[in-house]
């Protein structure tokens, strides 16, 4: 069974810290991994990653994959408080047509 | 551009009610599937379809029911609901080729008394 595990659960900082997610997977048939961020409604996507070492980068967020070891991180620097939202990471795996798992989230929240 | 559309947005049903969760999607996506979203527990594949006419069970399926009539339009059914299903529903699509990812309905917040 494909199983996706994301650290920390929940994470509480200022604003300005740098924050690290991370997110383990066991997936048959790895085809790709995918960060949303989720506030309100429904998940807005982030990353799609598919290469192992090749950082993926948009303003302060930045993602990469290692698929000898199984993970991925999600970096957010210089936090705001607009960055408060849950995390979500996926991965896209078994048959062709790519099923997604996704990991419980990991929520934070940043103080002013 | 509408995107993924979910009807309603809020609905409380009695235990053993039925009730149809409504999801269409105006990309020509292929893939449709069904969540849901407990405290957590994060996204539970429920129910997902790689065309018309074609379905699939996910991770949580019982208690559910799903048809793909059309390439726009992925209903889900309660057919008999129980407080369990109490959760937030979300409807997502996405293309099939490599590296699509998948786009998401607002969501349905659906309450068993």
């Amino acid at each position: 069974e494909d199983k996706v595990v994301q650290s920390p659960l929940s994470l509480v900082v200022h604003e300005g810290d740098t924050v690290t997610l991370n997110c383990s997977y066991e997936v048959t048939n790895f085809r790709s991994l995918l960060w949303y961020k989720q506030e309100k409604k429904a998940p807005t996507f982030l990353f799609m990653l598919t290469s192992s070492g090749i950082e993926k980068k948009s303003g302060r967020l930045s993602s990469i994959l290692d698929k000898k070891e199984l993970f991925s991180i999600l970096n957010i620097t210089a936090t705001q408080t607009g960055d408060s939202a849950i995390y979500l990471c996926a991965v896209v795996g078994g048959t062709s047509y790519g099923k997604l798992t996704f990991g419980q989230g990991t929520i934070l929240t940043v103080h002013p | 551009n509408a995107g993924v559309t979910q009807t309603p947005k809020f609905q409380v049903l009695k235990t053993g009610q039925s009730m149809t969760l409504q999801c269409a999607q105006d990309m020509n996506h292929e893939y449709m599937s069904w969540y849901r979203q407990d405290p957590g527990m994060g996204l539970r594949l429920i129910h997902y379809s790689v065309g018309a006419g074609i379905t699939d069970q996910g991770e949580v399926p019982n208690g559910y029911n799903v048809s793909r009539s059309t390439t726009e339009d992925f209903p889900l059914r309660l057919l008999s609901a129980a407080p369990s299903q109490t959760s937030v529903y979300f409807c997502a699509s996405r293309g099939l080729g490599g590296g699509q990812p998948q786009h998401f309905g607002d969501g349905t917040r659906l309450s068993i008394l």
